[in-house]
C-alpha cells in the first residue's frame, strides 16, 4: 500500500524560511512531486524528484532521500501569497500516471 | 490558452440521478486523471487514462467510470451518484517530458453535491 505523511498545518513569518517534510512508503517509487494549492483553486506544479539530492527553483527547493523514504520543501524568502496548502505526491513504479498524494500541508505566513 | 477545462463546476443533484461531469484538455496530452478530494483524506486518484481507449483505476475508482474516446476529453461519469461522493473533483492532464518528469496540470475544479 500507500502511506504518505506531512504536518498538518505550518505557521510561519514573512521573509523566513520554511521546511515542510514528507515520508512516504510506497510499493514502489518513480518520482515525487510537490504541488501548492490556493484556498478554492486547482493544484499547481511546484518540483520534482526522482534521484535523491537537492533541485532548486528560485525561491523553491526540494530535497530527496530514497533510501530513508523522506522528502521536503524549502521556502524562502516568504511571502504573504505563500500562503497555501502544499501537497506531497508520490508515483509508483505501477504506471505512468499513478499518482498518490499526501493530505497537504496548510502553510500560513503572517507579518 | 493552454489549459484543462471541467463542465460543471457546481453541480447538486439527487441520489441515483446519472450524471457526468466533461474534461477537456488543448495539449494534446497523452495522460489524463480524475480525482477526487476531501477534507482530511486529500486528493485521491479515481481513474487514469495513458492514451486514447487505455484506462486503469486509480486508488477510489467505486461508483465511477470513465471513458477516453478522443484524445482531449476524457468524461467522469456516476451512473447513480450517491452522498458519499460528495467531493471537490479535479481533472489533470500531463505528457511524460525528459527524465519522467510529467507535471500534472489541474482543471479548476468540479463542486458536486449529492442530496
Amino acid at each position: 500500500g500507500q502511506n504518505i505523511d506531512q504536518p498538518t498545518e505550518m505557521t510561519a513569518t514573512e521573509g523566513a524560511i520554511v521546511q515542510i517534510n514528507c515520508t512516504y512508503q510506497t510499493s514502489g517509487f518513480n518520482g515525487l512531486f510537490w504541488y501548492q494549492q490556493h484556498a478554492g483553486e486547482a493544484p499547481t506544479f511546484l518540483s520534482y524528484n526522482v534521484l535523491d539530492g537537492l533541485e532548486e527553483k528560485g525561491r523553491f527547493s526540494s530535497f530527496l532521500s530514497r533510501s530513508k523514504g523522506y522528502s521536503y520543501l524549502l521556502l524562502k524568502e516568504l511571502q504573504m501569497k505563500d500562503s497555501a496548502s502544499y501537497l506531497c505526491a508520490v508515483r509508483d513504479r505501477r504506471g505512468a500516471n499513478n499518482l498518490f498524494f499526501g493530505t497537504g500541508t496548510r502553510l500560513t505566513v503572517i507579518p | 490558452e493552454a489549459q484543462v477545462t471541467q463542465n460543471p463546476r457546481y453541480l447538486i443533484t439527487v441520489t441515483g440521478k446519472k450524471l457526468t461531469v466533461t474534461c477537456s484538455q488543448n495539449m494534446n496530452h497523452e495522460y489524463m486523471s480524475w480525482y477526487r478530494q476531501d477534507p482530511g483524506l486529500g486528493l485521491r486518484q479515481i481513474y487514469y487514462s495513458m492514451n486514447v481507449e487505455v484506462t486503469d483505476k486509480g486508488d477510489v475508482p467505486e461508483g465511477y467510470k470513465v471513458s477516453r474516446k478522443e484524445k482531449r476529453n476524457f468524461p467522469l461519469i456516476l451512473e447513480s451518484p450517491s452522498p458519499n461522493q460528495t467531493s471537490l473533483y479535479f481533472c489533470a492532464s500531463s505528457f511524460r517530458g525528459a527524465g519522467g518528469l510529467d507535471t500534472q496540470y489541474f482543471g479548476p475544479g468540479t463542486r458536486l453535491t449529492v442530496l
